[in-house]
């Protein structure tokens, strides 16, 4: 049972433009998660999905950001005009729901906006 | 909504000596509370976990402590090991009907001196 699955490792992008990371969950998890972590600021909670739905998106920036989860395929973290200040850790995380809160979390995505 | 607060942000020990981590939390509503170990460069992993009607659960040198009334929580490793050095987070959430949400700490880096 492979782990959850995020691509790119690394994705560098300019000011401006869009930046689009992939999540897939471990096979039979339905909630999706996606955290942001700077250094010394811990795991930030942004969204909250499940299949085909946006559960919570109250950590999430109500502009450029958004969110989605498929009924096929992976998660999407969207970020249109990336700014220097979206550079971060993003991590995503996924759990079967349903009385299993474990999270497993994904290796990362590194976002460099220059 | 949850705010989670964790001490110390850095602990420095001896190998074989014992460590404590520190947690608050402040919604007495939350009734789980993960603890997870992140290496460097690595994924968030979760260690151990405490449900609300547990006031300590142990996994062979880790413990959790949990006190309801004072909304506080903590880890304890004893017999710390150089490869216990890490970034410890923990979280609060609140678990009902199939979704939460868990808040994280800032995290606390531990290094442990051979």
């Amino acid at each position: 049972n492979a782990g959850v699955m995020q691509n790119p490792r690394h994705l560098v992008r300019r000011r401006g433009q869009e930046a689009r990371l992939r999540c897939s969950p471990m096979k039979g998890h339905s909630h999706v998660y996606w955290y942001r972590q700077l250094p010394e600021e811990g795991l930030k909670f942004m969204v909250y999905l499940q299949k085909e739905n946006i559960i919570d998106e109250s950590g999430m920036p109500k502009e450029r950001f958004s969110a989605e989860f498929p009924k096929e395929g992976p998660s999407i973290l969207r970020i249109q005009q990336v700014v220097r200040g979206d550079s971060a850790a993003y991590f995503c995380a996924s759990s079967p729901g349903i009385r299993n809160e474990k999270l497993f979390f994904g290796s990362g995505t590194q976002l460099s906006v220059l | 909504g949850e705010n989670v607060e964790q001490h110390p942000s850095t602990l420095s020990v001896q190998e074989g000596d014992s460590a404590v981590i520190k947690c608050t939390y402040s919604d007495s509503a939350s009734n789980y509370f993960p603890w997870y170990k992140q290496e460097l460069g690595k994924r968030p992993q979760l260690i151990i976990d405490i449900r609300s009607n547990v006031g300590e659960k142990k996994d062979q040198r880790i413990a959790v402590t949990l006190n309801k009334t004072a909304k506080h929580f903590s880890l304890h490793i004893t017999e710390t090991q150089p490869e216990d050095s890490a970034v410890y987070f923990c979280a609060a959430s609140i678990s009902s009907g199939g979704s939460y949400i868990p808040t994280f700490g800032r995290g606390t880096s531990l290094i442990v001196h051979p």
